[in-house]
């Protein structure tokens, strides 16, 4: 059975600092993906990762995936306020369902 | 394109009562997904449909049924509503390859008193 961990599950940081969140995955998957969700707000796209070593980057977001480790990373640059949101990950369990992890909880502070 | 719409956004039951959510998307996507997300769990399926006419269960059905209606609808329906059933929900669909991401609805909020 598919878990997907992500850690940490709050992150309270300052403006135009760096860090990176962590998402692992327990059975074999090759397609993982991020979304973010504002507070009381649906859950939106950010990243499709689909093969080992897959890197993609949206402004001050980049998201890679080691397939073999099962492990994604999302690496935040110069955070700024506008990034304070919840972070989720899911790895592909199955050709249709996706499996979510709990997400994270990321503050930028001025 | 209104992409995934859903109605209600706010619902109040009492226990035993029986309510149907309503989920359309105008994408044209063969696969549609319904989730709850509660505090602290993420988000958990609890039924996706792969194509018209089929539906499947996710990982927490229990207490939900749901309906196909056609490739634009899918709904879900709690028959006798509990207080554990008090989240919120979300309806998503995901179209073309089977790798592309699922697009969420703007989600209902239910409270079962």
């Amino acid at each position: 059975e598919l878990k997907v961990e992500q850690n940490p599950l709050f992150l309270s940081m300052q403006e135009g600092k760096n860090y990176t969140i962590y998402c692992n995955y327990s059975t074999t998957s090759d397609r993982l993906y991020w979304y973010r969700q504002d507070p009381g707000k649906s859950l939106e796209s950010l990243f499709v990762l689909l093969s080992n070593g897959a890197v993609k980057q949206e402004g001050r977001l980049m998201a890679s995936l080691d397939t073999k480790a099962r492990l994604s990373t999302l690496h935040i640059t110069a955070a700024v306020h506008d990034l304070s949101a919840t972070y989720f990950c899911a790895a592909q369990g199955g050709s249709e369902k996706l499996v979510f992890g709990k997400g994270m909880k990321l503050t930028v502070n001025p | 394109n209104a992409g995934v719409t859903q109605t209600p956004k706010f619902q109040v039951l009492k226990t035993g009562q029986s309510m149907t959510l309503q989920c359309a998307q105008d994408m044209n996507h063969n696969s549609m997904y319904w989730y709850r997300q509660d505090p602290g769990m993420g988000l958990r399926l609890i039924y996706y449909s792969a194509s018209e006419g089929t539906t499947d269960k996710g990982e927490v059905p229990n207490g939900y049924n749901v309906s196909r209606l056609n490739k634009r609808e899918f709904s879900l329906r709690l028959e006798s509503a509990a207080p554990s059933q008090t989240s919120v929900y979300f309806c998503a669909s995901r179209g073309g390859h089977s790798y592309n991401e699922q697009f969420f609805g703007p989600g209902t909020r239910l409270t079962v008193l």
